[in-house]
């Protein structure tokens, strides 16, 4: 499969529930990035990883925590969220985060509500 | 800071009249500028983007830089352009979209 694909596209979790989003591309590029895209609220970067490495980190909760175990997989961790964090999560990749220019190409998305 | 602002949330035209969608932003400095679009049941997906002075699918958008804005336009409307479009905008490293214009094409 091509592109990047997310997994689950649905995922309803309590306040008190630990579980992972997951992301994958098979484009070949070495920067892999989550956004949060909420109602009302233009698309926020949360993390960046470049060559396996987070470069960006815009102010996210420690509730969240990512994972780049290599440069086709990238993870992100939940744990003890808020209602307020129910949102669409997209993963995207792009060739090099330094290279500017560089496309995104993103995934469909996770749809997360926390109940 | 970067900033992106399209204007309008939503937009709505009759098929074959002219589109622009809105989009000024701020940055000291020279961004590469993008347009994204994310059809119905489908991905967010770069449309164009300024570095390659392109036009997608009749799209163009212009930078002008004394007004800070990267407007998109089209001559004439197809009921396929109705989607979701953001604006983004890259300073340094990081991208930061606009909150998104819903355009409708009226048949």
């Amino acid at each position: 499969e091509t592109g990047v694909t997310q997994t689950p596209r649905h995922l309803v979790m309590g306040m008190t529930n630990k579980k992972s989003l997951k992301c994958e591309q098979h484009l070949g590029h070495n920067a892999m990035y989550w956004y949060k895209q909420s109602a009302k609220k233009p698309l926020e970067l949360m993390f960046v990883y470049n060559f396996k490495e987070q470069t960006e980190n815009n102010s996210v909760p420690s509730r969240f925590s990512p994972e780049c175990p290599n440069s086709s997989h990238l993870f992100l961790h939940l744990h003890t969220l808020q209602p307020e964090d129910s949102a669409l999560y997209l993963c995207a990749s792009s060739q090099d985060y330094s290279r500017r220019g560089s496309p995104l190409h993103f995934g469909n998305g996770t749809r997360l509500t926390v109940t | 800071a970067q900033r992106v602002t399209q204007p309008e949330k939503l937009l709505s035209v009759f098929k074959g009249a002219p589109v622009e969608l809105k989009c000024n932003y701020s940055y000291s400095g020279s961004p590469e500028l993008f347009w994204y679009v994310q059809y119905s049941r489908q991905r967010l997906q770069l449309l164009l983007r300024h570095i390659s002075r392109e036009s997608i699918k009749g799209f163009t958008a212009d930078l002008n830089k004394g007004e800070t804005s990267f407007h998109l336009k089209k001559p004439f409307a197809q009921e396929e352009d109705s989607a979701m479009y953001y604006c983004a905008v890259q300073g340094a490293q990081k991208l930061v979209f606009g909150q998104g214009t819903r355009l409708t094409i009226n048949p």
